[in-house]
């Protein structure tokens, strides 16, 4: 079983649906969470930092259950530009490395 | 606008070449990733470095690749030789480190293709 689990997807919206995605994370020494984006042969990029308290960031927001070991990522009226693969990270407290999952793909539709 | 940069972009070669991939990490970062990324399995963690300090290379295979870094503004990887199962995307990634968060910023990666 992987450390970071993702539903690959894909997810096809249309534009101004709102979608969540769900990552979960196995190692209960995960410290801190990331969600990344990465457009198609290009290099991931940082989207938002998941705090504890969950965070918003314009149309995104970013969510963490502790308890249950997962993170959630929900982007509202969605946009064409927003399609794209969302990486799901954890960084292990014990080592400082970060995890990745295997993304989520979306596909924002006219 | 600071970036971490990478090359070569794309790397095209035969099986049992040596390939070096270099990397510039953001002036300041004292944290250096190496990824590898496939289609089948995603983003693996190669090896990283603290202040130029290899701390873990254990997601690399140890027989065909190296990592160095042998001055704060260049980190290298190294295949030899290369085999065909090498072929994917390797990124590097620089951080500033502190207190056990990382952000990291990710060069464009080189394509590698072992025919």
């Amino acid at each position: 079983r992987k450390e970071v689990e993702q539903d690959p997807g894909p997810f096809n919206v249309p534009e101004g649906a709102t979608v969540a995605f769900n990552c979960t994370y196995s190692n209960s020494a995960s410290q801190s969470f990331f969600w990344y984006r990465q457009d198609c042969r290009k290099e991931p990029k940082l989207l938002m930092s998941v705090y504890s308290s969950g965070n918003e960031d314009g149309r995104f927001t970013a969510q963490l259950n502790r308890a249950s070991q997962y993170i959630s990522l929900l982007i509202r009226d969605s946009k064409l530009s927003d399609s794209a693969t969302y990486l799901c990270v954890v960084i292990d407290r014990n080592t400082d490395k970060l995890i990745f999952g295997t993304g989520t793909r979306l596909q924002v539709f006219p | 606008d600071a970036r971490v940069t990478q090359t070569p972009r794309h790397k095209v070669t035969e099986m049992g070449q040596e390939v070096t991939m270099r990397c510039q990490p953001i002036l300041g970062h004292n944290t250096v990733f190496w990824y590898r990324q496939t289609m089948m399995q995603g983003l693996e963690l190669l090896a990283y470095f603290r202040n130029r300090a290899p701390l873990d290379d254990s997601g690399m295979p140890k027989d065909r690749f190296s990592a160095e870094m042998p001055d704060a503004t260049l980190a290298t990887l190294k295949i030899q030789p290369s085999e065909p199962r090498d072929s994917a995307v390797y990124f590097c990634a620089s951080g500033l480190s502190v207190m056990g968060t990382d952000t990291q910023y990710f060069g464009p990666g080189t394509r590698l293709t072992v025919l």
